[in-house]
């Protein structure tokens, strides 16, 4: 398995402004994954974030919006920028190991 | 897109096995069935996965049809700690890197 810690845990920001989720593994990976869980929702994945690479968004996601950073093999920052209400959201790190993938504990943003 | 479709919710008694079904009639001879687990708004668990042959461990039995058409996820004597989201997954291949892509999976209550 893997351990994988987030911060903040939970965060109330105002609308308008920026907030940077930190990603922390044990150890080292190469692929990392955001994802995104609103309310009552299933998770949405993101982007793909491999060390040393631009990261990759899916469909509905632009970098404007949430520039993510891979600095290293066990760190990875989320960026949700100029958030509005409807980016209240969880906000889960993901890391692949072998053919298994772990998820993080989230962050639970809510935008006022 | 999710390949996958659940029923949205199951019941079943404390101590009786727990049947999850799900349907991924669309995957490729490649890919790889996955089920992860929800815990009220906690970061998914990992449970098990497999491609085409039965697969067990310690948590729970994984059922692939011949076809690969199908799965059940198989919890063999379910507890209340088991109430949770479970979500069946197709892993796919999309932008050079393998995915994990989210259905609404099924919410499964285990009653005393």
């Amino acid at each position: 398995s893997a351990v994988i810690s987030q911060k903040p845990s939970r965060d109330i920001c105002q609308r308008g402004t920026s907030l940077t989720i930190q990603c922390q593994v044990d150890s080292q990976v190469t692929m990392m994954f955001w994802y995104r869980q609103q309310p009552g929702q299933s998770l949405t994945l993101i982007a793909t974030a491999n060390q040393g690479s631009e990261a990759t968004y899916e469909s509905g996601f632009v970098i404007d919006k949430f520039p993510i950073s891979r600095p290293n093999l066990t760190f990875s920052t989320l960026t949700v920028s100029n958030m509005s209400p409807e980016d209240s959201s969880i906000y889960l790190c993901s890391v692949e190991r072998g053919t298994e993938q772990y998820f993080g504990p989230g962050t639970r943003l809510t935008v006022t | 897109d999710a390949k996958t479709t659940q029923p949205p919710s199951m019941d079943c008694a404390e101590g009786r096995a727990a049947n999850l079904p799900c349907n991924h009639s669309t995957i490729s001879g490649n890919e790889y069935v996955y089920w992860y687990r929800q815990i009220h708004s906690q970061g998914p668990q990992y449970i098990i996965h497999g491609l085409k042959n039965n697969e067990t461990n310690e948590m729970a039995s994984l059922i692939i049809t011949e076809d690969r058409k199908s799965s059940t996820l198989i919890l063999p004597h379910a507890t209340l700690r088991d109430t949770a989201v479970y979500y069946c997954i197709v892993r796919v291949r999309r932008q050079g890197a393998q995915k994990l892509v989210f259905g609404q999976g099924t919410r499964l209550t285990i009653n005393p």
